[in-house]
C-alpha cells in the first residue's frame, strides 16, 4: 500500500549486489512459511515459500533459508535490480487456517542505481 | 485473466459512519479472504469465505462483518467507524481454502481514512 509501516527496518543496496533480508518468526510449531512482496501502491505479491521439513529452497533469483533451530527465516535475492525495491513481507503459518497466518511487520528494500 | 479488484479504492468516513468495501476474486477462485494493513499492526486477518460460508475469523470485534455471493464476489462492512480504523483493506483470493500454498492474490486494496 502507500505506507505499509512508518518505522520499517530499511535495506539499501547497489543495483546488481545480492540482497538479504532477514525475519524472526515466533511459533516454533510453525510449519509453512512465505515471503511476500509488496511495492507501493499494490498488494502483497508471493515471491517464494517453504515448508518446515526443507531448510532451503530456490526460486528464479531468490533463495529462502529456514533455520528453524532459532526460527529464523531469510530471504536472499541475486543481482538485484531497481525493480525489486518494495517492503518484503515473511508470513509463518500452521495448520494451514489462514487464521494461523502471521505477517512479520516487513523490511524495505531500497536499490540504488 | 483480470487480477483481484477490489472498491473503492479510496474513502473517507467518519466516526460513527459505516462503510462497505467490496472485492471481485480473480475469475475461478472460489475463496476470498481480508485483512487489515496498519502501520502500527501490519497486516492482520480479517476472515475467510468460502462458497459463501465464513470459514475462519481473526480477532476483530463484531463491528467487523463480511459476506460472499454466489458469484464469489464478497463485501465486507464495518459499522460504527473508529479512528484507528483508518487502514489499508486488502482482499485476497485463492483456488481453495485455507493456506497450504502462499498463493494468495492480494488486490490494491481499499484506503479507508476515518476523520
Amino acid at each position: 500500500g502507500e505506507s505499509v509501516g512508518l518505522h520499517l527496518p530499511t535495506l539499501s543496496v547497489q543495483e546488481g549486489d545480492n540482497s538479504i533480508i532477514n525475519c524472526a518468526y515466533s511459533n516454533s510449531a510453525s510449519d509453512y512459511f512465505i515471503w511476500y512482496k509488496q511495492e507501493s501502491g499494490k498488494g502483497p505479491q508471493f515471491i517464494i515459500d517453504i515448508r518446515s521439513n526443507m531448510d532451503k529452497r530456490q526460486g528464479q533469483r531468490v533463495t529462502v533459508l529456514l533455520n528453524k533451530t532459532v526460527k529464523h527465516l531469510s530471504l536472499q535475492i541475486a543481482a538485484t535490480q531497481p525493480g525489486d525495491s518494495a517492503v518484503y513481507f515473511c508470513a509463518e503459518n500452521y495448520g494451514g487456517s489462514q487464521g494461523n497466518l502471521i505477517f512479520g511487520k516487513g523490511t524495505k528494500l531500497s536499490v540504488k542505481p | 485473466k483480470a487480477g483481484v479488484t477490489q472498491t473503492p479504492r479510496y474513502l473517507i468516513k467518519t466516526r460513527g459512519q459505516q462503510v462497505t468495501l467490496s472485492c471481485s476474486p480473480i475469475s475461478g477462485h472460489r475463496s476470498v479472504s481480508w485483512y487489515q494493513q496498519t502501520p502500527g499492526q501490519g497486516l492482520q486477518f480479517l476472515f475467510e469465505y468460502f462458497s459463501e460460508t465464513q470459514r475462519n475469523k481473526g480477532n476483530f470485534p463484531g463491528r467487523f462483518s463480511g459476506r460472499q455471493f454466489s458469484n464469489s464476489r464478497s463485501e465486507m462492512n464495518v459499522s460504527t467507524l473508529e479512528l484507528g480504523d483508518s487502514a489499508l483493506y486488502l482482499c485476497a483470493s485463492s483456488l481453495i481454502v485455507g493456506v497450504t500454498t502462499g498463493e494468495l492474490f492480494f488486490g490494491e486494496g481499499s484506503r479507508l481514512t476515518v476523520l
